[in-house]
């Protein structure tokens, strides 16, 4: 399958700074790109929709100020933890589509980023 | 209103031991049926997607086959290193988006 790098895979921050967050589709490119947040032992939470070129579309109840998401090309999307505090420590990971032919996708998964806010 | 319902939510197998996991899911059109495998702390990897019934796909110890209401992950003569938990998601027609299902979690004994 294709590659999603995601980095970092870990970070550590004190409560007020900003963390960003990378994704890169390594051998494909993704005009749609998709950012989760995953609590222990629950599934993936949708937190937005990253479309190249365009505004992302975040999912009701995701604060769009604290969340910033950039996807400034077509392999490269980033996610920017603003004014972070201990209530946004979590998992979170990036998603890259890639699009096969008859309109059909595939999604791949970064590894992950555990971000602990101090 | 689209929807994924898996299980069980947990599977303990003795090593050899084969059985499957169920992805039930109602969607307006489907798209596409994805699983996938995550371990802890890790991002979900991917395994299939299935775009209509009748439709199987292999990997290894892995069979996935899908109706219009269900997807089957069957796991022939598991090993330890398969435990993980299983994740299924469906797609609708109308989005990029994928819905997921809480998760099957497995653990396969020696």
């Amino acid at each position: 399958g294709a590659v999603v790098s995601q980095h970092p895979s870990w970070v550590i921050c004190k409560s007020g700074t900003s963390v960003k967050i990378e994704c890169r589709s390594l051998d494909f490119q993704a005009t749609t790109m998709f950012w989760y947040r995953q609590f222990p032992k629950q599934s993936l939470m949708l937190m937005a929709t990253s479309n190249e070129g365009s505004k992302a579309t975040y999912e009701q109840g995701v604060e769009k100020d604290k969340f910033l998401i950039n996807h400034a090309s077509l392999t490269l999307s980033t996610l920017t933890v603003t004014s972070a505090h201990p209530e946004d420590s979590s998992f979170y990971i990036c998603s890259a589509m890639e699009n096969r032919d008859r309109g059909r996708t595939e999604a791949f998964f970064g590894q992950g980023t555990r971000l602990t806010v101090v | 209103e689209d929807q994924v319902t898996q299980s069980p939510e947990a599977l303990r197998l003795q090593e050899g031991e084969s059985s499957s996991l169920n992805c039930s899911y109602t969607v307006s059109g489907l798209r596409g049926l994805f699983w996938y495998r995550q371990d802890p702390g890790k991002g979900p990897e991917f395994l299939f997607t299935l775009y209509s019934a009748g439709e199987e796909k292999e990997k290894e110890r892995l069979k996935a086959t899908l109706t219009k209401k269900e997807s089957f992950l069957h796991i022939t003569a598991p090993k330890p290193e398969d435990s993980a938990t299983y994740l299924c998601a469906v797609q609708a027609y109308n989005t990029d988006k994928l819905i997921f299902g809480t998760g099957t979690r497995l653990q396969v004994f020696p």
